[in-house]
């Protein structure tokens, strides 16, 4: 069954940089999200995207987020400079088309801030 | 604006008893409901959805989920809990815009299996 890919599994940053969370979506789909999960805490949607620009974002994905398509099949999460709060499991999804659900999900990219 | 709320955080039962995760929502119109479980390091897995018509529905790996619409409710269910159930259960529903498939999450509830 086909698969959202993330990667890395694990990725550690010192405050201040920034940090590039890459995905591979099911080849088929053409709408894209991430999600974080803050330790303890609900996963929370931050953005979606379709159609090379975003559909919808959340007070989370402030002008620190951005998100790109850049080669038809990696999708990225950059945050500019990251801070101390933004440590989380981030989660990539994907759905074949508009209104469709269930999204698939990736494993998640653990993101930890020193 | 909606909201799913799962009122056990953390929820105990032996191995081969019955379970009940309870999922309150808030929406105002027909709410497509749906539960994940996410087992230790791993993404979150669909185990079964509700768009509409009949308000049982069933699901991977032997659970299922009622519908009521009067309670805003959408319990998951399993008869016979394995030990292989152990893992983090979430219950979401799409959320603003459907047009972007939004999904808002539930607190999630964790499940333990006592031998």
């Amino acid at each position: 069954e086909p698969e959202v890919t993330q990667t890395p599994s694990h990725q550690v940053t010192q405050m201040g940089q920034e940090v590039i969370l890459r995905c591979v979506p099911i080849s088929n789909h053409l709408y894209f999200y991430w999600y974080r999960q803050i330790l303890g805490q609900k996963v929370e949607f931050l953005v979606s995207f379709y159609n090379n620009e975003i559909s919808e974002k959340s007070e989370i994905f402030d002008d620190q987020f951005s998100v790109e398509r850049p080669d038809g099949s990696n999708f990225t999460l950059k945050i500019r400079s990251t801070k101390l709060e933004d440590s989380a499991m981030y989660f990539c999804a994907s759905s074949e088309r508009q209104g469709s659900w269930p999204q698939h999900f990736g494993d998640g990219t653990r993101l930890s801030i020193l | 604006a909606q909201s799913v709320t799962q009122p056990d955080i953390h929820i105990t039962v032996s191995e081969g008893a019955s379970l009940e995760l309870r999922c309150n929502y808030s929406y105002g119109a027909t709410p497509y409901l749906f539960w994940y479980v996410q087992s230790p390091g791993q993404g979150l897995q669909l185990l079964l959805k509700y768009f509409s018509g009949d308000t049982l529905v069933q699901g991977i790996k032997g659970f299922e989920a009622e519908f009521k619409r009067s309670q805003s409710s959408f319990n998951l269910r399993k008869p016979s809990v394995h030990w292989s159930d152990a893992a983090e259960y979430f219950c979401a529903v799409v959320g603003g815009s459907s047009n972007t498939g939004k999904l808002i999450f539930g607190q999630g509830t964790t499940l333990q299996v006592k031998p």
